[in-house]
């Protein structure tokens, strides 16, 4: 039971350039989500799914897509890169939706740099 | 969009001393109250969970809500230099939010 994973670990990016950042869950968790967290900034929500099918957008969507490929994989897309987008980002998922006091597990993040 | 506040950091302790995180939400509505601890350079990890009122014991660590006062804290007894983290406030309904964090340093 490996919980939440992600890939890659690290990644360096031009300005400009796509990339896709892979999650995957193996909890039956109905919901995963995407943050992004920054120095002094906490974890902040780029978007979520709160089942397989659907997505909705979080705090700080802009510059990001989404796809919910199965129950157990979600995907965060970054179509044209910027600076801006340097940061950590984590993957979480969480048991049951209407439940809000299922906990919530990350994966161990993916570094990224956008130069 | 809610809105979670935490005590600035950081908060430096003596080894075996109390500390004591804050944390205070906008929301009235919120149901489920969670501290992560994060290490740095990995991901956060629960360390507790609370939902009613009152104290909520689990080892060193007592967590305190106050639905009232929009308050809820995390006690750390007998500090210990593994206790140095970074320490989450989430706020629930059906999504999380998270507080900005506050570090705490266990000097030895």
């Amino acid at each position: 039971n490996a919980g939440v994973t992600q890939t890659p670990k690290f990644q360096v990016l031009k300005t400009g350039q796509s990339m896709t950042l892979q999650c995957a869950q193996d909890m039956n968790h109905n919901s995963m989500y995407w943050y992004r967290q920054d120095p002094g900034m906490g974890l902040r929500l780029i978007y979520y799914s709160a089942s397989e099918g659907t997505t909705d957008k979080g705090e700080v969507p802009n510059g990001y897509n989404v796809s919910r490929l199965n129950k157990r994989e979600f995907s965060l897309r970054l179509e044209s890169a910027a600076p801006s987008q340097t940061s950590v980002y984590f993957c979480a998922s969480r048991g049951v939706l209407t439940s809000p006091t299922d906990t919530q597990y990350f994966g161990p993040g993916t570094r990224l740099t956008v130069l | 969009q809610k809105e979670v506040e935490q005590n600035s950091g950081p908060l430096s302790v003596p080894e075996g001393a109390i500390a004591s995180l804050n944390c205070t939400y906008s929301d009235r509505g919120s149901q489920s109250f969670f501290w992560y601890r994060q290490y740095s350079g990995k991901s956060p990890e629960l360390i507790m969970s609370i939902y009613s009122n009152g104290d909520k014991e689990d080892g060193r660590f007592t967590a305190q809500l106050n639905k009232a006062s929009q308050y809820v804290s995390l006690l750390i007894r007998d500090s210990q230099p593994s206790d140095s983290a970074t320490y989450l406030c989430a706020v629930s309904d059906y999504k999380l939010s998270f507080g900005a964090g506050t570090t705490v340093t266990v000097r030895a």
